[in-house]
């Protein structure tokens, strides 16, 4: 069975300052990784996606993850934290025909 | 156009009301979805139709019943709920299922039981 795992369910980062998401995964075929923004009372919105191509993955809103195979990682980034990056942040694997969602990891940005 | 919408927004329900959720994309989208989640939870599966054929049930109780008229919209039917389905119920839809495709979802209904 596939699983996601999010360190940190809480992540408080300063205004400016480096945003690090952590996702690892368990898998045993190399997996299609995903990252989801949750803001408050809305859906999610995809941010970026790894599909075996390139290992370093820009995404929108100045996010970007590396997937590492060696380590099963799949980390999300960002060099300098907005206060509009507030939100629940979900990595997710796709394996066959289902979607495993991690637990997810709140940030807080503070002014 | 990469928008997945969803009616009601918010729905207050008795536990003996019927009431349905409705979901729609126009991306040509032949995978639909249906998720609950919970407050600070991942979504949790509930149903997938793909090409309009339900091929996911992920055991989810017969109070839920779910229903895809034609490729672009999604039914949630909903009959004598209880309070613990109280929840955000998110729609998706992908190209296909399975493969490399991202899930595009919907902002949600809110859906309380009382």
């Amino acid at each position: 069975a596939q699983s996601v795992t999010q360190l940190g369910s809480h992540v408080s980062v300063s205004e400016g300052a480096l945003v690090l998401l952590r996702c690892n995964y368990s898998s045993s075929v190399p997996p299609y990784l995903f990252w989801y923004v949750q803001y408050p009372n809305q859906g999610l919105q995809l941010l970026l996606k790894y599909t075996s191509a390139a290992t370093l993955v820009k995404g929108i809103n100045g996010f970007e993850a590396e997937f590492k195979k060696s380590e099963t990682s799949f980390h999300l980034t960002k060099p300098s934290a907005h206060m509009s990056d507030a939100a629940e942040y979900f990595c997710a694997v796709l394996t066959g025909n289902q979607f495993y969602f991690g637990t997810g990891t709140s940030l807080t940005v503070i002014p | 156009d990469t928008e997945v919408t969803q009616t009601p927004k918010h729905l207050v329900m008795g536990m003996t009301n019927k009431k349905s959720l409705k979901c729609e994309q126009h991306m040509g989208h032949r995978a639909m979805y249906w998720y609950k989640q919970k407050a600070k939870k991942p979504p949790e599966l509930m149903f997938v139709y793909s090409y309009e054929k339900l091929s996911i049930n992920e055991s989810v109780p017969s109070r839920f019943s779910p229903e895809c008229p034609n490729s672009s919209l999604l039914n949630l039917h909903l009959h004598a709920l209880q309070p613990e389905d109280s929840a955000l119920y998110l729609c998706a839809s992908s190209q296909v299922q399975g493969g490399t495709y991202e899930q595009y979802f919907g902002p949600g209904t809110r859906l309380t039981v009382t």
